[in-house]
């Protein structure tokens, strides 16, 4: 079985611009939380959806905004990026919307804003 | 100070040394994952546990729930150990619990 997928893989903007990252979980998990790690520090929880619906927000702007589709891949966008934002996007899946179960990761999407 | 603490933050080893790195957290739990990051990113899930001991292979993780501290230990490491260990807790309840993650230890094994 296919892991959790995330495209693209590195990805290049400039300041003001945005970005849309995706992610597909593995089959029949219907949790997709979105992460950003920045170098040298751990991830940071920006958004998870279940079922459709988010179920929790980390502290991050506006700017950054996500939806989780039927067949429950899902959308991380960020708008009007800043140098900061420079990071490494994962994804994970889960089959239930708790985080007390495995979490299956993706390779993640090295955004670099310039 | 964060809620989530690791050390070493970096460490290195020959190969064949047993290798221990700690996790400390100050908030309420109800499970910890160890996770292994490699340099190209991905992160593979190693543990979860709510309590006591596991073992898979040449890794044994172990938590206190009461001292709020776990560990990952590597028997006979070996260089393809090498990565970037991570420990994140699950704080929260139901619905609305997340993950808060250390930043990591670096781990690196010489032949």
């Amino acid at each position: 079985d296919a892991g959790v997928t995330q495209s693209p893989t590195h990805l290049i903007k400039t300041r003001g611009q945005h970005v849309t990252l995706r992610c597909s979980p593995i089959s029949g998990h219907k949790s997709v939380s979105w992460y950003q790690q920045v170098l040298g520090q751990g991830p940071q929880f920006i958004f998870q959806y279940y079922e459709k619906e988010e179920r929790g927000r980390g502290n991050f702007p506006d700017r950054f905004s996500a939806r989780q589709f039927p067949n429950y891949s899902s959308e991380l966008n960020v708008n009007a990026l800043l140098l900061g934002d420079s990071a490494l996007y994962l994804c994970a899946s889960s089959l239930y919307g708790n985080s007390n179960q495995p979490q299956h990761f993706g390779d993640g999407t090295r955004l670099s804003i310039l | 100070k964060n809620e989530v603490e690791q050390s070493p933050q970096n460490l290195t080893a020959q190969e064949g040394e047993f290798i221990t790195i700690n996790c400390s957290y100050s908030v309420g739990i109800s499970a910890l994952h160890w996770l292994q990051q490699h340099p190209g990113g991905g992160i593979v899930s190693l543990f979860m546990l709510s309590s006591g001991k596991k073992k898979h292979g040449r890794l044994i993780a172990t938590i206190n729930i009461q001292e709020k501290h776990s560990s990952l230990h590597i028997t006979a490491s070996h260089p393809r150990d090498s990565a970037v260990y991570i420990c994140a807790v699950v704080s929260g309840e139901g619905d609305t619990d997340k993950l808060i993650f250390g930043t990591g230890t670096r781990l690196q094994v010489f032949p």
